[in-house]
């Protein structure tokens, strides 16, 4: 167990919805990252947050959006939804962020099945 | 841009010998690598990472080997055990303002035969 939690485990919605993914980082990590695991694609960053603050950002779409709120949970919003959304997504977290290299430690994940 | 590949998708062992997964990466001007172990229906979980300043690393049965001349990567594991049946995947690490990401490659699937 990495101490990173993730809800729901599964969610199954139709094109055109909107979901809220949600990760709970490790005790006094700040640092929250979030991926998404698709065959196609494989595994590929989309943003890294930082004690509430946007810190990188990979391709993510702009359907997309997450954000860090102070108690240091974070939230992904995936809205108008497509069949290619479904995959695996992966929050991860880490003490800081930076020019150090501190280890990620992934949360078990969220299976997102768009129909 | 940066991309992180693998050589082989599939890879399948006697237990009791050793396995050898290889990456190879094509940005000259990284620095820091990891592997990570994917169970299934679990999170990516990290085995042993590497600084561009070495070119080897060991832990507890597992070597990283880093040949930055030919920009590869490869993980060694000792004494398979059936345990270690999982996809494996190289990643670099970057940073830029402030922030960090990985870079995955595309997995190897590690098989333990009994």
């Amino acid at each position: 167990d990495s101490g990173v939690t993730q809800t729901p485990k599964h969610l199954i919605t139709a094109t055109g919805q909107r979901v809220t993914l949600r990760c709970s980082p490790r005790s006094g990590d700040l640092s929250v990252y979030w991926y998404q695991q698709s065959l196609d694609q494989g595994l590929q960053f989309l943003i890294q947050y930082y004690n509430g603050e946007e810190r990188a950002k990979g391709n993510i779409l702009e359907r997309f959006s997450a954000q860090q709120f102070p108690d240091l949970h974070s939230e992904l919003n995936l809205s108008s939804l497509e069949l290619g959304d479904s995959a695996l997504y992966f929050c991860a977290s880490s003490p800081g962020t930076g020019d150090v290299a501190y280890e990620q430690f992934f949360g078990p994940g969220t299976r997102l099945t768009v129909l | 841009g940066e991309s992180v590949g693998l050589h082989l998708p599939t890879l399948s062992v006697q237990e009791g010998d050793n396995s050898i997964i290889n990456c190879a990466y094509s940005n000259s001007a990284s620095d820091y690598f990891i592997w990570y172990k994917q169970e299934s229906g679990k999170g990516p979980q990290f085995i042993i990472d590497i600084r561009s300043n070495m070119d080897k690393r060991q832990g507890q049965r597992v070597t990283v080997l880093l040949n930055k001349t030919v920009k590869h990567l490869s993980l060694q594991i000792a004494a398979t055990q059936p345990g270690d049946s999982a996809v494996y995947f190289c990643a670099e690490k970057s940073w830029a303002g402030g922030g960090n990401k990985l870079t995955f490659g595309t997995g190897t699937q590690l098989k333990v035969e009994l």
